[in-house]
């Protein structure tokens, strides 16, 4: 079955910097790759989607990159702010949605 | 409100009590699932349930029994559990292969003591 790799675990970076959270999925035949958020105490969130057909995805200050050769997407936020502190789950979708592990990002400002 | 509605929000049972968890959505969805969520195992699957059939029992206890009565509603039931089980149940629902977002409930803080 799909199995989702997610690094890092955590992310600490300083306001108005970069973040970056890499995933991989093992199921070449995984169409549809979304990130969540979660903040604390309330439930996961989608925040930006893709297909595979596509092999970028922009939306405001966040992006979402997939390489389909190599098996694997990334979430790029850019300008980050302290509200952007949660933490993220990338997933991959067969038949199913499988999750990774979550990163926990702090903004520290 | 995201369509998704668990009840409870927290429950805390013995390990000789039985309750179910319920999770209902109003959004047309033909897929429901359940997810444990832990500091362990931050979003484990753990049952899928597609047009009302279990497509998914991801080495699930058999103290953890799923019931899908209609695609509206998704029920899980719990019997003679451990201290160990003791985390967030997400419910979440999505249109099965038609891939989209994938809504979750708030959640019930399960407690096992």
């Amino acid at each position: 079955g799909e199995n989702v790799e997610q690094h890092p675990s955590t992310l600490s970076v300083q306001e108005g910097d970069s973040a970056v959270i890499k995933c991989t999925y093992s199921d070449s035949a995984s169409n549809y790759f979304p990130w969540y958020k979660q903040e604390l105490g309330k439930r996961p969130q989608l925040i930006i989607d893709i297909r595979s057909n596509v092999g970028e995805k922009k939306d405001q200050r966040i992006a979402v990159t997939l390489n389909k050769t190599a098996k694997h997407f990334s979430l790029h936020i850019t300008e980050t702010q302290p509200e952007d502190s949660a933490v993220y789950f990338c997933a991959a979708f067969r038949n199913k949605l499988v999750f990774g592990a979550g990163t926990i990002l702090r903004v520290k400002s | 409100e995201t369509g998704v509605t668990q009840t409870p929000r927290h429950l805390v049972m013995g390990m000789t009590n039985k309750k179910s968890l319920k999770c209902e959505q109003h959004l047309g969805h033909n897929a429901m699932y359940w997810y444990k969520q832990s500091a362990k195992k931050p979003l484990e699957l753990m049952f899928v349930y597609s047009l009302e059939e279990r497509v998914e029992n991801n080495s699930v206890p058999s103290r953890f029994s799923p019931e899908c009565p209609n695609s509206s509603h998704l029920f899980l039931h719990l019997h003679t559990l451990q201290p160990e089980d003791s985390a967030l149940y997400l419910c979440a629902s999505s249109q099965e292969r038609s891939p989209g977002e994938a809504f979750f409930g708030q959640g019930t803080r399960l407690t096992v003591v």
